[in-house]
């Protein structure tokens, strides 16, 4: 069956580290994968896709690369602040599909 | 430009009444979805309409849910006689493309339903 897993288990790191969130996925073939953000009581917000033929992707602190071979993607976070604290989702969608399907979630907590 | 909106933000129903959940996409995305989530768990997804069609409605259950996109007006998920399992938080997204292919989902703040 199709799986998207990510680490259940919060990520506690010290602030000014790099953060670094993965996302595995078994029996897909997706054409794109994207990433959010999600505060208690909010609404997911959207931070970055990148798509089966790129390798990496950049935005400010933010870097995701995408491997189709090990079926992962990986999530960093240079220089953490406690800002970044909060749970991030990673999502898949394949071309013959109209949407979205997301993992459960990595918690992160950066502590001054 | 205010964002997907959702009303109302909390609502709480007794079983057996109809629960319904109004979203207003972004102006110009044309794609809605609605996601369930419960506490502790990820987005599972209902349903994917455009304007007055329903596209997806794979991830919605086939008894007392229904999922609506007028042409004029909100989209809307109806819930009737709830149980206490319904209850959960309801997220509408929108995008301008299929399957947020270019610029992702925008989320509204969802509606968290209490069942008693």
């Amino acid at each position: 069956s199709q799986k998207i897993e990510q680490n259940s288990e919060a990520l506690n790191i010290q602030e000014g580290k790099t953060a670094t969130l993965t996302c595995n996925y078994t029996n897909y073939s997706p054409a794109y994968l994207q990433w959010y953000r999600q505060d208690p009581g909010r609404g997911p917000v959207f931070l970055l896709l990148i798509r089966e033929n790129e390798k990496e992707k950049r935005k400010e602190r933010l870097k995701v690369t995408f491997d189709t071979t090990l079926k992962q993607s990986l999530f960093h976070i240079t220089a953490s602040q406690p800002a970044d604290s909060a749970t991030y989702l990673c999502a898949l969608a394949s071309w013959n599909t109209d949407k979205l399907i997301f993992g459960t979630g990595t918690r992160l907590q950066v502590f001054p | 430009n205010a964002g997907v909106m959702q009303n109302p933000r909390h609502l709480v129903r007794r079983r057996g009444q109809e629960a319904r959940l109004r979203c207003s996409p972004m102006k110009g995305h044309s794609h809605v979805y609605w996601y369930r989530q419960l506490p502790e768990e990820g987005l599972k997804f209902m349903v994917y309409l455009q304007k007055e069609n329903i596209i997806d409605e794979s991830g919605m259950p086939k008894e007392r849910f229904s999922a609506e996109f007028p042409k004029e007006g909100p989209s809307i998920l109806r819930i009737q006689q709830v149980v206490r399992g319904d209850s959960a938080a309801y997220f509408c997204a929108s995008s301008p493309d299929r399957s947020g292919l270019n610029y992702g989902y925008t989320f509204g703040s969802g509606t968290r339903l209490t069942v008693v």
